[in-house]
């Protein structure tokens, strides 16, 4: 079946510094969305993207979607102390059935 | 405030007790959703709803008992739990189903003993 494959489990990032998480699918994806999951709190949507090498920003963060539409990354730069939290990803394949990362743990180093 | 409202926040429960989780959703949405939270897995998706009828059962055991009196309701009965089935339950809904965004609810955190 459709795996969606995340990596790394965990990010220890320095304040200031820059990081990629990753996200694999086994197979072509509709679409991808990204949710952030702060300590203690739920899922909150952030992005989905939809067309093959789709690329977009929110501030920091910087969202691609791969040309044969299997991985996507997610890049933040200057890291800051509130990108705490888990990232998700979620791909929805082509019968519409939406199978979430095991999700990017992410810590900030003041 | 997310629009989607999970009661209770905290439950726990010993094998053989009863329970209900309740999620209220002040969105419109028609979809609605329950995905269960373990660490270092996935978001498994447990139940899908749509206009009030049920679309997806993924393999769920029948311990787990949902139910949809209305779009804006959903409740998760609970029965004879397994310590294993401690975990976060959260609710989510979706305008429809499809290529919809899934707005999440606080979620119950259930620990059963």
């Amino acid at each position: 079946g459709q795996q969606v494959m995340q990596i790394p489990q965990y990010q220890h990032v320095q304040e200031g510094e820059d990081f990629t998480t990753y996200c694999n699918s086994s197979t072509t994806l509709s679409n991808i969305q990204w949710y952030k999951q702060r300590p203690g709190g739920h899922p909150v949507f952030l992005i989905q993207l939809v067309k093959s090498g789709e690329v977009k920003k929110q501030k920091r963060l910087t969202f691609q979607f791969g040309e044969a539409k299997k991985n996507s990354s997610l890049h933040i730069t200057a890291t800051q102390t509130t990108d705490v939290g888990t990232y998700f990803c979620a791909g929805r394949n082509s019968w519409g059935k939406l199978q979430f990362g095991a999700g990017t743990q992410v810590v900030v180093t003041p | 405030e997310t629009g989607v409202t999970q009661t209770p926040r905290h439950l726990v429960m010993g094998m053989t007790n009863k329970k209900s989780l309740k999620c209220e959703q002040h969105l419109g949405h028609n979809a609605m959703y329950w995905y269960k939270q373990s660490a270092k897995k996935p978001l498994e998706l447990m139940f899908v709803y749509s206009l009030e009828e049920r679309v997806e059962n993924n393999s769920v055991p029948s311990r787990f008992s949902p139910e949809c009196p209305n779009s804006s309701h959903l409740f998760l009965h609970l029965h004879t739990l397994q310590p294993e089935d401690s975990a976060l339950y959260l609710c989510a809904s979706s305008q429809d189903l499809g290529d919809e965004k899934l707005f999440f609810g606080s979620g119950t955190q259930l620990s059963v003993l």
